[in-house]
């Protein structure tokens, strides 16, 4: 069975400043797919950044980026610059090959970021 | 922004009475997903179909049904609402390719 392990439920950084959000998996398959999804207060579920595990380069987005260490089945997301605006829950998720490809998501962490 | 829609946002309801929440896609998506988020904020896969006709129950038992008539339509019905279905419940599609999967703003229920 595939898992996803967020190992910090609650992390806080202050405005301007660099946090990483740790997330790792377990997956017997050879070829998927990571994401980070963000979940602001009372407000929809939003894509960050996608990984695809056959690509070696670490996927960016403006301020956010990966560390995909498949060997590790580590995945882990630096938000840098931190604005008032990140401030929310993040979500790790594999997608499942079965159940549809439906997204199976980690615990998630909530992010505080501090002006 | 994604074009999935889900009503009511928030439903207070008594025990016992049907509801059904409702979720509509207008991206052609075959793929449909509900989700039930826990208090904690953990999501749980309770149902997803692959397309017209089909659904399927996901990974966290549900007591809820749901139905795939149409491509954009997906909703989940509960016959007797009880108080432990206190819930966010979050609907999201994905086309067929191996792509991230849209969200709606989700639907916040309450069983007094």
């Amino acid at each position: 069975a595939q898992t996803v392990t967020q190992s910090q439920p609650e992390m806080s950084v202050q405005e301007a400043e660099t946090v990483t959000l740790s997330c790792t998996y377990d997956t017997s398959e050879s070829d998927y797919y990571l994401f980070w999804y963000k979940q602001p207060p009372s407000r929809q579920m939003i894509l960050v950044i996608r990984q695809e595990a056959y690509k070696q380069q670490n996927a960016t987005e403006n301020r956010f980026s990966v560390n995909f260490q498949k060997a590790a089945k580590s995945f882990s997301l630096k938000i840098s610059d931190s604005q008032l605006g990140d401030a929310a829950m993040y979500f790790c998720a594999y997608r499942l090959e079965g159940s549809g490809y439906a997204l199976n998501f980690g615990k998630g962490t909530s992010l505080l970021v501090t002006p | 922004e994604a074009d999935i829609y889900q009503t009511p946002r928030y439903l207070v309801i008594g025990t016992g009475k049907k509801i059904t929440l409702e979720c509509s896609q207008t991206m052609g998506h075959d793929k449909m997903y509900w989700y039930q988020q826990d208090p904690g904020m953990e999501l749980h896969l309770i149902h997803y179909s692959y397309g017209v006709n089909s659904t399927e129950k996901g990974d966290l038992s549900s007591e809820s049904t749901v139905s795939r008539i149409r491509t954009e339509h997906f909703p989940l019905t509960l016959e007797s609402a009880r108080p432990s279905h206190t819930s966010q419940y979050l609907c999201a599609s994905s086309p067929i390719s191996h792509t991230e999967a849209f969200f709606g703003q989700g639907t916040r229920l309450t069983v007094v």
